[in-house]
């Protein structure tokens, strides 16, 4: 079954105690990508990766940092979390095109409070 | 200036009728264009997606791209209960280092009523 899978799902951690989100995707897709989604703000893009070793910020990549060394895996760290990032965090990956990223399939997302 | 912006309503429409949802995006650079459909507590999944100006069909739903204005919307027609979720509006930029960057609209509330 094609999908992208996070862990964890559910995350409780406190202010400077770093972390990382695993995303990984069996679809073979070039392009991946995380978001966090914020009531009233919507889906914010945090960095992207259009295939290994290559990565680029989104529009909120303060505080994060992320590595493509597989194509599969796409890990999301916070090196010392803040209240400010908790947030529902998504992955996404697609087939890269001409124009950009195809459709995105989405991971089923992770919940992160950081206290 | 925003650079995706969705009415955040909510819209509420009747069963059967016709609900429109619209997205205005800045850059004048932004080549694909996507909807998404979010259901509560869900991740968001791919409706449709548009590239050129015009009208594009998909079953009930119906994109509409005019570049010249900077909008697109979503038409969804023969609405029905099970459409009420949140629509996402993506512009995508391409071009320099800005290949990949995807931009989001906040997001319009839909509710179909029976």
């Amino acid at each position: 079954e094609a999908q992208v899978t996070q862990n964890p799902r559910y995350l409780i951690t406190v202010t400077g105690k770093k972390l990382t989100v695993t995303c990984s995707q069996n679809m073979n897709h070039e392009y991946m990508s995380w978001y966090r989604q914020d009531p009233g703000l919507g889906l914010r893009q945090i960095y992207y990766s259009m295939n290994v070793e290559v990565t680029d910020k989104g529009d909120v990549p303060e505080g994060y940092k992320v590595s493509r060394k597989e194509k599969r895996n796409f890990p999301l760290i916070l090196e010392s979390p803040s209240p400010n990032q908790t947030s529902l965090y998504f992955c996404a990956s697609s087939a890269r095109g001409l124009r950009g990223p195809y459709e995105q399939y989405f991971g089923p997302g992770t919940r992160l409070t950081v206290t | 200036q925003k650079e995706v912006e969705q009415n955040s309503g909510p819209l509420s429409v009747p069963e059967g009728a016709i609900a429109s949802l619209n997205c205005t995006y800045s850059d004048r650079g932004s080549q694909s264009f996507f909807w998404y459909r979010q259901y509560s507590g869900k991740s968001p999944e791919l409706i449709m997606f548009i590239y050129s100006n015009g009208d594009k069909e998909d079953g009930r739903f119906t994109a509409q791209l005019n570049k010249a204005s900077q909008y697109v919307s979503l038409l969804i027609r023969d609405s029905q209960p099970s459409d009420s979720a949140t629509y996402l509006c993506a512009v995508n930029i391409v071009g320099g280092t800005s290949y990949g960057k995807l931009t989001f609209g906040q997001g319009t509330i839909l509710t179909v009523h029976p």
